[in-house]
């Protein structure tokens, strides 16, 4: 069935170091979402991308799409400690473009 | 201001017993979904519903079930059949309309003794 994967699983970086998570779908995607999980929280949208290529940033954190539509990233830039969480990418299933198949996750750890 | 909102955040159960998990939206939107998190694992999705009277089971119903009477309500029963049903469960929602992302609730961890 339709996959979404994601790597790192974990990721440990001294404050100031970059981070960079990658997502990559077994189909191709209409759009993808990024979500962010603080420890204890639930998921809080970020961001979603569309076009084929298509690159957007936030602050310290850049988002790209692939051109094939299949594969995404998330890089931010000189970590901070508020970085710290779990980051998921999501892509609409084929056939219902609500629901979404999720990656399982890329965590943060941020040393002060 | 809009939101959604589950009930109770923590909620303990004997083993054996049903339990039913609140969750209410004010944004007018039409999808809801109940998702289980499980430590250190992904989201996994129980059911989702995109109008009244209708919902679907998704990847692991089992021992779940639901109801959409109002647009606004989506509650989540965990039933004695679930063999394993300590976890955090998250309720969200989305527009069908517009192409925006979910919106979650603040959770409830769930814990069966």
């Amino acid at each position: 069935g339709q996959q979404v994967m994601q790597i790192p699983q974990y990721q440990h970086v001294q404050e100031g170091e970059d981070f960079t998570t990658y997502c990559n779908s077994s189909t191709t995607l209409s759009n993808i979402q990024w979500y962010k999980q603080r420890p204890g929280g639930h998921p809080v949208f970020l961001i979603q991308l569309v076009k084929s290529g298509e690159v957007k940033k936030q602050k310290r954190l850049t988002f790209q799409f692939g051109e094939a539509k299949k594969n995404s990233s998330l890089h931010i830039t000189a970590t901070q400690t508020t970085d710290v969480g779990t980051y998921f990418c999501a892509g609409p299933g084929a056939g219902n473009n609500r629901k979404l198949i999720w990656g399982l996750g890329t965590s943060l750890a941020v040393n002060p | 201001d809009g939101g959604i909102t589950q009930s109770p955040k923590y909620l303990f159960r004997k083993e054996g017993q049903n339990v039913t998990l609140s969750c209410e939206q004010n944004l007018n939107h039409d999808a809801m979904y109940w998702y289980r998190q499980d430590p250190g694992q992904g989201l996994r999705l129980i059911y989702y519903s995109q109008i009244v009277n209708d919902f679907q089971k998704g990847d692991i119903a089992e021992g779940y079930s639901v109801s959409r009477e109002k647009k606004e309500s989506f509650p989540l029963t965990v039933t004695s059949a679930q063999k394993n049903p300590t976890a955090f469960y998250l309720c969200a929602s989305s527009s069908l309309s517009a192409n925006y992302g979910y919106t979650f609730g603040s959770g409830t961890r769930l814990t069966v003794v």
